[in-house]
């Protein structure tokens, strides 16, 4: 069963940094595109970004909200994708949701979540 | 870039009903990447339908999707207790990829 469980969220002022931990497992995490998505409060999903296999160079991609202030990383002895966010805004306040990569196009299972509020 | 509308908003249905959401794209696209998602209060979003019409591992075969040209549509044909939740569509767009979904559609018990 594919399980993925984010950490690392809270409670962070403007213009300050967090980092976003997603453990992974039920699958061969290393063959597999991962994603980044988050939904306001009250509010819509979003896409954030995502990393490539490794085999694949690991090249990351993003929406245009966040490039530039956030990096998506992986390591996949560990499992892990990490979601480095800088420069944040009160705007990005919301739950965070790794996914995997379904057919590049979709997302196909997601963890539960963890919440970024950003406010001073 | 392209919009996806839903509607409605809201749908107030009974168990046993059927259930038929709509999402509309601002344009057409050459291919069927269009996804459905149902999210539940406090869950992560859960992939029903992908490419349009087919139906993801696991997902009852009560749940059905179709399009025609810019018109894509969710059919629930007899509600149960744990379909009401929120519906998402979202499409993607590829090089540079983006993905864009719709706002929703509540569906909540009459």
């Amino acid at each position: 069963e594919v399980q993925l469980v984010e950490s690392g969220g809270g409670l962070v002022k403007p213009g300050g940094s967090l980092r976003l931990s997603c453990v992974a497992s039920g699958f061969t995490f290393s063959d597999v595109w991962m994603n980044w998505v988050r939904q306001g409060p009250g509010k819509g999903l979003e896409w954030v970004g995502r990393i490539k296999r490794s085999v694949d160079g690991g090249r990351t991609e993003y929406a245009a909200p966040v490039k530039g202030r956030f990096t998506i990383s992986r390591d996949d002895s560990k499992t892990m994708v990490y979601l480095q966010m800088n420069s944040l805004k009160t705007e990005d306040t919301a739950v965070y949701y790794c996914s995997t990569d379904f057919s590049r196009t979709y997302f196909g299972s997601w963890g539960q979540g963890t919440l970024v509020t950003v406010s001073s | 870039e392209i919009v996806l509308t839903q509607s409605p908003d809201t749908l107030s249905l009974s168990p046993g009903e059927r259930a038929t959401l709509s999402c509309r794209a601002s344009q057409s696209f050459s291919n069927s990447y269009l996804a459905w998602y149902q999210q539940k209060p406090g869950q992560a979003p859960r992939l029903l339908i992908y490419g349009a019409s087919n139906r993801a591992t696991g997902i009852p075969d009560r749940f059905s999707g179709s399009e025609s040209g810019t018109d894509f549509t969710l059919i629930i044909s007899m509600l149960e207790p744990e379909d009401f939740a929120v519906y998402y569509c979202q499409h993607y767009g590829g090089s540079p990829p983006s993905f864009t979904f719709g706002p929703g559609t509540k569906v909540d018990i009459k």
